[in-house]
């Protein structure tokens, strides 16, 4: 049974250019989020996808975009890179609960380090 | 807006040791979910412990448990007989979810070393 997969592992790029990233979910799980993790802090939740539809989105400037595909993979995008975009980036799926207040456990992929120079 | 704390950036014990990750959160919901994750140098996020703030018995998988406080808002994490393999970041995470939404709220992370 395949976890999340994340490509690519490693990216560099500089200022100013676009970046996009990708994941693909854990068998049988339809909901992909997108999390930021800044060298020594927690995660910061950036938004989710359910049905190919962003249901919910954290602080984050609308640089940051992103795309669910029918086969349930996700990609993120960053436009306009700032040095403050260097971080690890993490993707996480899970199944979307329809009953009020039930929610699934999120399972991770081994994230995406970026690099913005 | 809920917030996750966690007060101790370090921690270290030896080997077969038991070590005590707290956590606190501040929410004014009543229903929703606590995690522990824990993330190695390989930087995958693995989640150790699941808690419903619903249940009232603490969890337990295996040599982790969790002292769950729900009126201190207190969310603690026991791992007893402390492996080398315990070595990594651990992150206290909270969700409440809102029609179907899942948003994890993170802790900055304890960053726990076994010693052999």
């Amino acid at each position: 049974d395949a976890g999340v997969t994340q490509s690519p592992t490693h990216l560099i790029k500089t200022r100013g250019q676009q970046v996009t990233l990708r994941c693909s979910p854990k068998s049988g799980h339809d909901t992909v989020s997108w999390y930021q993790q800044a060298l020594g802090q927690g995660p910061q939740f950036i938004f989710q996808y359910y049905e190919e539809e962003e249901r919910q989105r954290g602080n984050f400037p609308d640089r940051f975009s992103g795309h669910q595909f029918p086969n349930y993979s996700s990609e993120l995008n960053v436009n306009a890179l700032l040095l403050g975009d260097s971080a690890l980036y993490l993707c996480a799926s899970s199944l979307w609960r329809l009953a009020p207040h039930d929610t699934d456990t999120q399972y991770f992929g081994p994230g995406t380090r970026l690099t913005v120079l | 807006a809920q917030t996750v704390t966690q007060s101790q950036p370090e921690m270290s014990v030896q080997e077969a040791e038991t070590v005590t990750l707290s956590c606190t959160y501040d929410t004014s919901e009543n229903n929703y979910y606590l995690f522990w994750y824990k993330q190695p140098p390989s930087r995958q996020m693995i989640l150790v412990i699941r808690q419903e703030a619903y249940k009232q018995q603490n969890a337990t998988e295996n040599r982790f448990s969790v002292n769950f406080q729900k009126a201190a808002k207190s969310f603690s994490l026991k791992i007893s007989d402390s492996q080398l393999g315990d070595t990594a970041m651990y992150f206290c995470a909270f969700m409440n979810p809102i029609q179907g939404a899942q948003k994890l709220v993170f802790g900055q992370g304890t960053r726990l070393t076994i010693n052999p």
